[in-house]
Order: structure tokens, then C-alpha cells, then sequence
């Protein structure tokens, strides 16, 4: 199993410019999720799927949007790239939350906007 | 809503010393509380979760529902154990997994 998978790993974008963020999963997980970590703020979560055609915002949503049509793939979409975007993003996916069930995290996208 | 709060963004120790890492969190029910680390050029990993009441890589974690803390805890640091620590928090209920997470805090342990 790869897990979950990303990319890009590195991307800068111009400011006002859109790009979409990959995120795949191969362990048939129901939940998944996307974060931003910033210096010294910790993970703030963005969106979150709990299956195929069904998505939520999280704490931070303003400026993206999220698709999920299948259960393997959960793409973030910055339209309006600012300044404030730059971060560093990671995409989760976890099974149906039982207890302790746990989150498992990709390897990040380090994003810039200039 | 729940906060989890790390106090302490650096912790610096010795090789051999003991370590604790602090969390702080708040929340009215009855929550799930998990650390999770990250070491260097690898992603974000599990490390252990309270309801499991383990020892993973001679870290130890106990849930303090009086002073609703969550602190990490290690009796001789080794230098392997430099990583980014998070704290995270899950809410009873229907949650759907979500996470809430400390700030960090980022431990080296030198030789």
C-alpha cells in the first residue's frame, strides 16, 4: 500500500493564479481530510469528506474548495491564490471513526504564493 | 468547541534526561486524545493514543481528566527522539474523525 500520496511536493504560484492540490488514497478509507500547518499554529483542518459526493468545511475553509467523487481521491482547489495561503498542506484519510481509530497523513505540499 | 493547547513551542534536553511534553485541552464531553509526531523529512505518524494506555518508543501519555491534561512523557530522551510533537484531540460523538491540534512543540534532544 502507498498509503496516501500527494502533489505536488513544491509548488509557488503568483498571486491571483489557481492551482489544484492532489491527494490519493489507496487503504478504501471513508474519511478524509485536508489541513494546513503553519509556524507555531499547529494543523488547522480546511475541509473534510465522510465518502464519495459528501464534503464539509472545516475551521479554515475561506479561499478553497474541495470535490470528492470517488472514494480513493479528495482534490483541493485554490482559485485566488493570496499571499496568506502560503503553507504547507497535508491531506489525511482515516477508516469510519471508531475509538481510537487514527488519521494517516500524506507527505505534505509545500505551497508559496508571491 | 475544543482547544488544545501546547505551552511550550521549543524544548531542549540532554540525552539520558527526562522529558515532558505538555498538553492542555478543553472540552466539555468526554474526548479521545491522541500525540502525534514528526520527524524530519517524514510525514506525520502516529505515536500513541490514551485509550490504548501503551508505551510506544518509551513514550508514555495518561489522560487527567481533573487537570484535563494529556502530558507526554519519557524518562531518558535519546537524540531520536527530536521531532515536532503535536497533541490532538477528538470530540465524542458523531465527530467524523476530525481532528483538533495543539501548536507543536519541537523537541531536540542534544548528545
Amino acid at each position: 500500500n502507498a498509503g496516501v500520496t500527494q502533489t505536488p511536493k513544491f509548488r509557488i504560484l503568483k498571486i491571483g493564479q489557481s492551482m489544484t492540490l492532489q491527494c490519493t488514497q489507496d487503504m478504501n478509507h471513508n474519511y478524509m481530510y485536508w489541513y494546513r500547518q503553519d509556524p507555531g499554529m499547529g494543523l488547522k483542518l480546511i475541509y473534510y469528506s465522510v465518502g464519495a459526493g459528501i464534503t464539509d468545511k472545516g475551521e479554515v475553509p475561506n479561499g478553497y474548495n474541495v470535490s470528492r467523487s470517488t472514494t480513493e481521491d479528495f482534490p483541493l482547489r485554490l482559485e485566488l491564490a493570496a499571499p496568506s495561503q502560503t503553507s504547507v498542506y497535508f491531506c489525511a484519510s482515516s477508516p469510519p471513526s471508531g475509538r481510537g481509530d487514527t488519521q494517516y497523513f500524506g507527505p505534505g505540499t509545500r505551497l508559496t504564493v508571491l | 468547541a475544543q482547544r488544545v493547547t501546547q505551552p511550550e513551542k521549543l524544548l531542549s534536553v540532554f540525552k539520558g534526561a527526562p522529558v515532558e511534553l505538555k498538553c492542555n485541552y478543553s472540552y466539555s464531553g468526554s474526548p479521545e486524545l491522541f500525540w502525534y509526531v514528526q520527524y524530519s523529512r517524514q510525514r506525520l505518524q502516529l505515536l500513541l493514543r490514551h485509550i490504548s494506555r501503551e508505551s510506544i518508543k518509551g513514550f508514555t501519555a495518561d489522560l487527567n481528566k481533573g487537570e484535563t491534561s494529556f502530558h507526554l512523557k519519557k524518562p531518558f530522551a535519546q537524540e531520536e527522539d527530536s521531532a515536532m510533537y503535536y497533541c490532538a484531540l477528538r470530540a465524542g460523538g458523531t465527530s467524523y474523525g476530525k481532528l483538533t491540534f495543539g501548536q507543536g512543540t519541537i523537541l531536540t534532544v542534544h548528545p
